[in-house]
């Protein structure tokens, strides 16, 4: 099993909808939660960063933490189709220990006009 | 364009040649990350400079995989002898923290 799991998707949406993308995870000590996204042939780019649990908002995005049941989720409302890419979840028990970051195999996302 | 750069972005070799990549980071970023993608995977680290030092090598650098940063400014990556199996997505990565790291566009490595 891998410490991180997430739905490769594809996940087609029509524009104006609200996404979510979900990854869960196994190793209890992971604190530190981000979100990437990937263009095709482009390298990722970092989209939220949250650490511990709850929730963090910025625009359109929303990034949930529930450690309990060792689960996050990244919303998007209002979806565009400039959103159609790759989101990598990645995670880390350790601050600032590069080393332990583990990232998602990632959910292709398309936005349908 | 501040931002990551890597050259070259495509390179088909064969195997058994040596090939090297090279990584400009954003220019007051002391921190500088080498990792690995394949398709359909997420990136897989393999090593992290602190300026000019190796901190950090993953257990995926083998013997043929060959780091550094010498000025701490650019930064190399060389692989020797190369194989089927290294053909992958070589990305780059620096930053000030490492929680927050941005990426180049990466260089993909064909190897026949």
């Amino acid at each position: 099993q891998k410490e991180v799991e997430q739905d490769p998707g594809p996940l087609s949406v029509p524009e104006g909808a609200i996404v979510s993308l979900n990854c869960t995870y196994s190793n209890s000590a992971f604190q530190y939660f981000m979100w990437y996204r990937q263009y095709s042939r482009k390298g990722p780019e970092l989209l939220m960063y949250t650490y511990s649990s709850g929730n963090k908002e910025d625009g359109r995005f929303t990034a949930q933490v529930d450690k309990s049941s060792k689960y996050i989720s990244l919303f998007i409302r209002d979806s565009q189709p400039s959103d159609s890419a790759t989101y990598l979840c990645a995670m880390s028990a350790e601050y600032s220990s590069a080393s332990k970051i583990i990232f998602g195999s990632g959910t292709r996302l398309s936005i349908r006009p | 364009d501040t931002g990551v750069s890597q050259d070259p972005r495509h390179k088909i070799t064969k195997r058994g040649q040596n090939v090297t990549f090279r990584c400009d980071p954003i220019s007051e970023h002391n921190r500088l990350y080498w990792y690995r993608q394949t398709l359909g995977q997420g990136p897989e680290f393999l090593t992290y400079f602190q300026n000019e030092a190796q901190l950090e090598k993953s257990r995926l650098l083998s013997d043929r995989f060959s780091a550094e940063r010498p000025k701490g400014s650019f930064s190399t990556l060389e692989i020797q002898r190369t194989e089927q199996g290294d053909s992958a997505m070589y990305l780059c990565a620096s930053s000030v923290t490492t929680d927050t790291q941005y990426f180049g566009p990466g260089t993909r490595l064909t190897v026949l």
